[in-house]
């Protein structure tokens, strides 16, 4: 089966602290990973994608295939990065469609 | 001008009557999708369509139909709706491949009382 675990709910750190989103998934072929980030009261917006390798925001976020994971970090948190994060799954079966993980609020405080 | 727009914003209406929740993108993408969000639950994918002649159900799509009116219109209907409809709805499009993302519309709030 298809499917995105984030298994944290809440992640709570204090400005200027490391940060690190999990995210696991599950899925037979070769997938295509997202994160997408959600600030209070806006839409979802994609931030960034395994595919192309980049940082965004200070994000990087790295493909680990033998531990199927596409954990999001940042070694410095800032006030703003406290928003709403979903890591999401594409593949070839899925045929574009994204499969979503549960979310986990990050709440970085002053 | 927002490139997927949702209306309405907010929404509360009665348990059985029917309401539709519309989305319009001027992305020219051909693929659009409805999802859900519930907490703790993340965004579940509600119908999706690939092009006006390409409706597909996703893993929710119980209690709920959808039209492709054009590329650029997909609506979603409650035939008769239920309290525990009440949850965040947003529409996406993306292009063929998906690899870019998905554009999200900023959301239908609804509220079955």
């Amino acid at each position: 089966a298809q499917r995105v675990t984030q298994p944290e709910k809440l992640l709570s750190v204090f400005k200027g602290a490391p940060v690190e989103l999990k995210c696991n998934y599950s899925y037979s072929g070769s997938p295509e990973l997202f994160w997408y980030v959600q600030y209070s009261r806006q839409r979802l917006q994609l931030l960034l994608r395994h595919i192309s390798r980049e940082s965004i925001k200070g994000f990087t976020a790295d493909l680990n295939k033998g531990e199927t994971s596409f954990h999001l970090k940042k070694p410095f948190a800032q006030e703003e990065d406290s928003a709403m994060y979903y890591c999401a799954l594409s593949g070839s079966s899925n045929t574009g469609k994204l499969i979503f993980g549960q979310g986990t609020t990050l709440q970085v405080k002053p | 001008d927002a490139d997927v727009t949702q209306t309405p914003r907010n929404r509360i209406t009665k348990t059985g009557k029917r309401i539709m929740l519309e989305c319009s993108q001027t992305k020219g993408h051909d693929r659009m999708y409805w999802y859900r969000q519930d907490p703790g639950l993340g965004l579940r994918l509600i119908y999706y369509s690939f092009d006006v002649k390409d409706i597909n159900k996703g893993e929710i799509s119980d209690g709920y139909s959808v039209s492709r009116q054009a590329q650029a219109k997909f609506s979603l209907s409650l035939e008769s709706a239920i309290p525990n409809q009440t949850a965040l709805y947003f529409c996406a499009t993306s292009d063929w491949t998906g690899g870019d993302g998905y554009t999200f519309g900023s959301g239908t709030r609804l509220t079955v009382v």
